[in-house]
């Protein structure tokens, strides 16, 4: 069955320090891998999304994730976290059909100053 | 270009009530899929419009139900409403029918019912 998961429901650092939030995905296919940020109060915007390729992504914000198929996993990276990253941050898997989608529950990230 | 617009941003019902939501997608997305999100399950698909029919469908009961319009305008009813309904119903827009992967989200109606 395809599956999405965020081990990780919780993630506090300090500002400017490095944030690596995890992602691991069951698909029986290739599949297509997304990262979504969500602020208090709003909808889903798309960070990132890695479809064939180079495996190392990079999005917008400074966020970067890298696809890495034998482990199944699709890390969500960022050098240096800013005040304004605290979000819940959305692990996504879709089918090359696109057909298909699948949503990870999500991890909640608290920066401290 | 406009972003996906859903109406009313907050809702407050009472159990037993009906809530209608309304999501306007991008200007000629002609897919619109609705989302539930809740902090125990997540985001869960609720189903897909394209064309004014319904494409595609999540597992939830008969209360849910929606509708599309010939401009793409989508709406989502609920029925006899459940404590557990509870949540940010969440639209997002496609140019396509079925593709998820180039979907776009609107910020959410809030519902609470009491």
């Amino acid at each position: 069955a395809q599956s999405v998961t965020q081990p990780d429901i919780h993630i506090t650092v300090s500002e400017g320090a490095s944030l690596e939030l995890r992602c691991n995905y069951s698909y029986g296919a290739t599949p297509y891998l997304f990262w979504y940020v969500q602020s208090p109060g709003q909808g889903l915007q798309l960070l990132l999304k890695y479809f064939s390729g180079d495996t190392l992504v990079q999005g917008i914000k400074g966020f970067e994730a890298e696809f890495k198929r034998s482990q199944s996993s699709f890390n969500l990276r960022k050098p240096s976290v800013h005040w304004s990253d605290a979000a819940e941050y959305f692990c996504a898997v879709g089918a090359q059909t696109g057909n298909q989608f699948y949503f990870g529950t999500g991890t909640s990230l608290t920066v401290i100053p | 270009k406009a972003g996906v617009t859903q109406t009313p941003r907050y809702l407050i019902k009472t159990r037993g009530q009906q809530v209608t939501l309304s999501c306007s997608p991008i200007s000629g997305h002609r897919s619109v899929s609705w989302y539930q999100q809740t902090p125990g399950q997540g985001l869960q698909f609720l189903f897909e419009y394209f064309s004014e029919t319904q494409r595609n469908k999540g597992n939830f009961p008969g209360r849910f139900s929606g509708r599309q319009f010939s401009n793409s305008r989508s709406e989502m009813n609920v029925s006899t409403l459940e404590l557990g309904d509870s949540a940010l119903y969440l639209c997002a827009s496609s140019w396509r029918q079925g593709d998820y992967n180039e979907q776009f989200f609107g910020p959410g109606t809030r519902l609470t019912v009491l």
